[in-house]
C-alpha cells in the first residue's frame, strides 16, 4: 500500500521553464491537497480538490494551476517558474470530514535558479 | 479566521527529559486537533489526534489533550529519547481545512 505518491523528489528549474508535479493516492480519498513548506513559514496551502473535478484556490495559488485528473491524481502546473517558488511541495489527501487526518506524500524539492 | 500557534525552536533536550510543545488554536465550530511529525526529508506523519474536547490523543509515548476552554492542545512525553528528534506540527481541521502551525524542531542529546 502506497499511500501517497510525488514525482519527482528533487527537481532543479531555470527562471521560466515550467514543470508538473504529480501526486497520486491509493487510499480512495476524496480530499486532496497541494502544499508548500518554506523555513519559518510552516505549511501553506496552494489550491486543494474536495472532489474529482472541483478545485479551489487556498492561500498562495499564484503562479501554480492544477489538475484534479481522476480521483486518484492531482498535479500542480508550474506554468513560469520564478526563483520565489523554491521550496519544498508536499501533496496530502484525507477522506471528507473534519475529523479525518491527512496522509503525506514524501515531497519534491524544488530549486529554480 | 482559523490559525495555529505553536511554541517557537529551536528546542533542544537532553535524553529523558520531559517534553511540552505548547499549541494554542483560534476556530469557528468544532475543529479536530493534529499533532504530526516530520523526520528529515521526509513528508509529514500523524503523531496523534484528537476530534472533541476533553479527548486525550495518545501515541509512542506522546500525549496531547484538546482543551476547549483554554483552546489549547499542548504535546507532552515523559522521557524523550535521540529518536523523537524531529519537527513537531500542530493542526487543526474544520470542515476539510487544515491549518497548521509553524512547526517546532526538536533536537534530543544523548
Amino acid at each position: 500500500n502506497a499511500g501517497v505518491t510525488q514525482t519527482p523528489k528533487f527537481q532543479v528549474l531555470k527562471t521560466g521553464q515550467s514543470m508538473t508535479l504529480q501526486c497520486a493516492q491509493d487510499m480512495n480519498h476524496n480530499s486532496m491537497y497541494w502544499y508548500r513548506q518554506d523555513p519559518g513559514m510552516g505549511l501553506r496551502l496552494i489550491y486543494y480538490s474536495a472532489s474529482e473535478g472541483t478545485t479551489d484556490k487556498g492561500e498562495v495559488p499564484n503562479g501554480y494551476n492544477v489538475s484534479r485528473l481522476n480521483k486518484r491524481e492531482f498535479s500542480l502546473r508550474l506554468e513560469s517558474a520564478a526563483p520565489s517558488q523554491t521550496s519544498v511541495y508536499f501533496c496530502a489527501s484525507a477522506w471528507t470530514g473534519t475529523s479525518t487526518e491527512a496522509f503525506f506524500g514524501q515531497g519534491t524539492r524544488l530549486t529554480v535558479v | 479566521g482559523d490559525s495555529v500557534t505553536q511554541m517557537e525552536g529551536p528546542v533542544t533536550l537532553s535524553e529523558e527529559a520531559f517534553l511540552t510543545i505548547n499549541c494554542t488554536y483560534t476556530a469557528t465550530g468544532y475543529p479536530s486537533l493534529f499533532w504530526y511529525v516530520q523526520y528529515p526529508g521526509e513528508g509529514l506523519q500523524l503523531l496523534l489526534k484528537a476530534t472533541k474536547a476533553d479527548d486525550k490523543g495518545s501515541n509512542k509515548g506522546f500525549e496531547a489533550t484538546y482543551r476547549k476552554e483554554t483552546t489549547s492542545f499542548h504535546l507532552e512525553k515523559g522521557s524523550v529519547q535521540v529518536s523523537d528528534s524531529a519537527v513537531y506540527f500542530c493542526a487543526l481541521k474544520t470542515g476539510n481545512q487544515f491549518y497548521f502551525g509553524t512547526g517546532t524542531s526538536l533536537t534530543v542529546i544523548p
